[in-house]
């Protein structure tokens, strides 16, 4: 069974410009979530879907900051203009419940220049 | 707000030995995960703890959870070198009010030498 895949791995792109990532989670689970690891912080939680529904965004820094699920399969999050402090591995992970064990994906490198 | 705090966040140790790795945080919790990673990869599930006095083997790890001392442990016991790799605990509130995500510890990178 696949697991929790990203594309792409890695993205390099200039200030200003518009990156977006997508995200498909392990088939058959509901709950899918983005983090973000910026250089040398902790991993931060970005938002969670519960299907096609935002259940909680509170870790979204900003709304230049965009996650959409339509029709709760995979997951794309927009990044709209780039800045510098963007630049991180945003993971996504899944899951079938909320408590359950949530599984991750390999993560995308965004490097804004 | 939840504070997640590993230590050390850095440890060296010759194969063979045994060592631990501690995660406290700071507000009540309903449920901790420790995490492997190793470089440029995904974060591989380990442990998922849940109620308090888990305990939880695989292999040459074990893991436990005292939500009185909101502190976990991830035990190391006769370590190789496969080892090696950065762990992270992760702690989900159970506070309400959109506390969906988990908050996670700096990680701790540990190198096991032969």
């Amino acid at each position: 069974e696949a697991g929790v895949t990203q594309f792409p791995s890695h993205s390099v792109i200039e200030k200003g410009q518009t990156v977006t990532l997508r995200c498909d989670p392990i088939s058959g689970h509901d709950n899918l979530y983005w983090y973000r690891r910026v250089m040398g912080k902790e991993i931060k939680f970005l938002l969670h879907f519960v299907k096609e529904s935002k259940q909680d965004e509170s870790g979204m820094p900003n709304n230049r900051f965009l996650a959409e699920r339509t029709g709760g399969t995979y997951s794309t999050l927009k990044v709209q203009p780039a800045e510098l402090e963007d630049s991180g591995v945003y993971f996504c992970a899944s899951s079938q419940m909320r408590t359950g064990e949530l599984f991750f994906g390999e993560g995308s490198r965004l490097t804004v220049l | 707000e939840l504070k997640v705090e590993q230590n050390p966040l850095f440890l060296s140790m010759q194969e063979g030995k045994n060592y631990t790795i501690y995660c406290n945080y700071s507000t009540t919790s309903d449920r901790l995960y420790w995490y492997r990673q190793d470089p440029g990869k995904s974060l591989e599930s380990l442990f998922v703890l849940l109620s308090n006095g888990a305990v939880k083997q695989e292999g040459r790890l074990m893991a436990s959870l005292d939500t009185k001392a909101r502190l976990s442990t991830l035990h190391i016991t006769a370590a190789v070198h496969d080892l090696s790799a950065t762990y992270f605990c992760a702690v989900g509130s159970n506070s309400g009010g959109g506390a969906d995500g988990l908050t996670f510890g700096k990680g701790t990178h540990l190198i096991i030498q032969p």
